[in-house]
């Protein structure tokens, strides 16, 4: 049920930046918080963005989180090879009364 | 510390029934929602059902709706999820979680449902 369209990958150079983006509806990103999550090779999804652009304790603020419209980003600043991992956004659907993830994507370090 | 432990995955054919449960440590269980996720394999992840802190307010996924039945008990800090007539599409790891999309979230590390005859 992944109403949420992510890029399938995204790459670059360690310590350069990464963008990923992430579209959705009115019904969903439109009007209500979205957050991301990071899941490494074998294990389960952490929470690295909630409401939209807050970080949890923990989290380094090499990772933001941005939404404008019915679009939400997550930006990775200083790439470093263990963030190569798979990446989700995700938010509440008030039409639906579902939660949505996204497609996800997968970031590699070049 | 917070722990969330899930058991009762296994091999099941389809149409059987499966009930698995989360058992919750380290912190106020009945001040949190709680979720359960699902990753196919080599899959992204799919959100299955949404219970708040007091059991009162419940939703599921359509895929699901009708065949699984979230629960909770906050006396035993424990967390279920009964699933019936599994078809071979449930198949999948099974997370529970905290607040699992907020700042306070906490995910298990998944228990596998296999479906297959």
């Amino acid at each position: 049920q992944s109403v949420l369209t992510q890029p399938p990958s995204v790459s670059a150079a360690p310590g350069q930046k990464v963008t990923i983006s992430c579209s959705g509806s009115s019904s969903n990103i439109g009007n209500n918080y979205v957050s991301w999550f990071q899941q490494l090779p074998g294990t389960a999804p952490k929470v690295l963005i909630y409401d939209n652009n807050k970080r949890p304790s923990g989290i380094p603020d090499r990772f933001s989180g941005s939404k404008s419209g019915t679009s939400a980003t997550l930006g990775i600043t200083g790439l470093q090879t263990g963030d190569e991992a798979e990446y989700y956004c995700g938010a509440w659907d008030s039409s639906l009364s579902v939660y949505v993830f996204g497609t996800g994507t997968k970031v590699t370090a070049l | 510390q917070v722990q969330l432990v899930e058991s009762g995955g296994g091999l099941v054919k389809p149409g059987g029934s499966l009930r698995l449960s989360c058992a919750a440590s380290g912190f106020t269980f009945s001040d949190y929602y709680m979720t359960w996720i699902r990753q196919a394999p080599g899959k992204g992840l799919e959100w299955v059902s949404y219970i708040n802190n007091r059991g009162s307010t419940i939703y599921y996924a359509d895929s699901v709706k009708g065949r699984f039945t979230i629960s909770r008990d906050n006396a035993k800090y424990s967390l279920s999820l009964q699933m019936n007539s599994l078809r071979a599409e449930d198949t999948a790891v099974y997370y529970c979680a905290r607040d699992a999309w907020g700042s306070a979230s906490y995910w298990g590390q998944g228990t596998l449902v296999t479906v297959s005859s």
